[in-house]
């Protein structure tokens, strides 16, 4: 069963800590992203990556940062986390291949309070 | 970025009636998308449209993908308590960008 996985179902953190939102996927597929979803607001895209090492910012990257040193791993940072990230956030892939682009497969999401 | 607006916000229903979402756009889209998001989990695609006009079922769920390339219609017959989730239509640009509309909340009562 093909699968996105992320680390964490919830997360508690205090202001100011750095945050390691981690994601793995075992479908081999190229493209990565994180959306954070809010009630009213959808999914906004926060950052995406096309290869291993690559990164591309999305809507909303201010505060953030990612890191993919692996195809099947993309992990998502928040330097000093700050009471306006709480919120759930969702890790998708796709693949680039023609009518994959769009077919995103999300893992389960990570709620994350900042307290 | 591009934004959807999705319609209703929120829908309550009884149980086996019809229900009805729609988005649309400024813009113009040559893909749209619809997902479904049951609680606790990710969004899971549903149905993609490809040309404007196409008209797309998969089971209960029918979609649209309208004329002018600006909107599209999900209709979901004959509702049953695990259609309960949020429904989300994405559309896909000519750069391969994707939007996400703002969600629909379905609520289906016994």
């Amino acid at each position: 069963d093909v699968k996105v996985t992320q680390s964490s179902r919830y997360l508690v953190k205090r202001t100011g800590e750095k945050v390691f939102l981690e994601c793995v996927q075992d479908m081999d597929h190229e493209n990565m992203f994180w959306y954070r979803q809010d009630p009213g607001l959808g999914l906004r895209l926060i950052y995406f990556s096309y290869d291993v090492k690559m990164k591309e910012k999305g809507d909303i990257p201010e505060g953030y940062s990612v890191s993919r040193e692996k195809k099947e791993r993309f992990s998502l940072i928040l330097e000093s986390a700050s009471t306006n990230q709480t919120s759930m956030y969702l890790c998708a892939s796709s693949s680039p291949r023609d009518r994959g682009m769009e077919k995103l497969f999300f893992g389960s999401g990570t709620q994350l309070s900042v307290l | 970025g591009q934004q959807l607006n999705q319609s209703p916000q929120s829908m309550f229903i009884q149980e086996g009636e019809d229900v009805s979402m729609n988005c649309t756009s400024s813009s113009i889209f040559n893909t749209w998308l619809w997902y479904k998001q049951d609680p606790g989990e990710g969004p899971v695609l549903l149905i993609a449209l490809y040309k404007a006009g196409e008209l797309t079922s998969n089971g209960r769920l029918t979609a649209q993908f309208g004329i002018t390339r600006k909107d599209s219609f999900l209709n979901i017959s004959a509702s049953i308590p695990s259609d309960v989730g949020i429904y989300f239509c994405a559309g896909m640009d000519s750069a391969r960008q994707l939007t996400f509309g703002s969600g629909t909340q379905l609520t289906v009562l016994p």
